[in-house]
């Protein structure tokens, strides 16, 4: 059974381009989730989904970020315009039915670079 | 506020041996308490969850405890492995809701042979 897929697993790039970053959920799972991990602040939840409706995006640090799931199998979080402070990686997990008891299964993140 | 403290911050023991990790914290209302796995490059992956009503939960080698009353819980390793060199962090889930978690800053342990 495939896991949670993220791409890319790198992306270097320059200040002020727009990023997007990847997620394919493991089928059947109706939550999930964007977090962003540093070594200072360790990881932060970004946003979540249930049912590709985002439910709590408290967490996005400020406009530039935005994030989608168009439908139960994909989910995009963009970055425009980035900025060196958003390097950092970012991790991508599902979970499946309701209840905050469900385990979370992360993707392996990506790393992301900004010059 | 709501925080989770890891204690130590690393650790370094020899293969074979036994250690516990410690994670205090603060959440109110408290929900369930998670540790999870994460070997270096990937994700973190789920090693145990344990609600109020459980104070001791296992996954093979390793043994979670909670105290509800003190706010704590550790995880036991029991004859380490080279392969159990990795972070361990401690979330929190409170108030019922996916979105209300904190994170430790996690615990890097290092087995040597």
């Amino acid at each position: 059974d495939a896991g949670v897929i993220q791409s890319p697993r790198h992306e270097v790039t320059e200040m002020g381009q727009e990023v997007t970053l990847r997620c394919k959920p493991i089928s059947g799972h109706d939550y999930l989730f964007w977090y962003r991990q540093t070594m200072m602040r360790g990881l932060e939840l970004l946003i979540y989904f249930n049912n590709n409706v985002p439910i709590d995006d408290s967490g996005m640090p400020e406009d530039r970020f935005s994030a989608k799931m168009p439908n139960a199998s994909f989910s995009t979080l963009k970055i425009q315009p980035s900025e060196p402070r958003d390097s950092a990686v970012y991790f991508c997990a599902s979970s499946s039915r309701q209840g905050s008891n469900q385990p979370q299964h992360f993707g392996d993140g990506t790393r992301l670079s900004i010059l | 506020k709501n925080q989770v403290e890891q204690s130590p911050q690393s650790l370094i023991i020899l293969e074979g041996k036994n250690c516990t990790l410690q994670c205090n914290y603060t959440v109110s209302p408290f929900s369930n308490l998670r540790w999870y796995k994460q070997d270096t490059g990937r994700g973190p992956v789920s090693l145990t969850i344990m609600t109020f009503s459980e104070n001791t939960k296992s996954n093979g080698r390793y043994t979670a405890t909670l105290d509800a009353d003190t706010k704590q819980s550790s995880l036991h390793i029991t004859a380490s492995q080279l392969s159990d060199s990795a972070s361990y962090i401690c979330v929190a889930f409170y108030g019922g809701s996916q979105g209300n978690l904190i994170f430790g800053k996690g615990t890097k342990l290092s087995v040597k042979p």
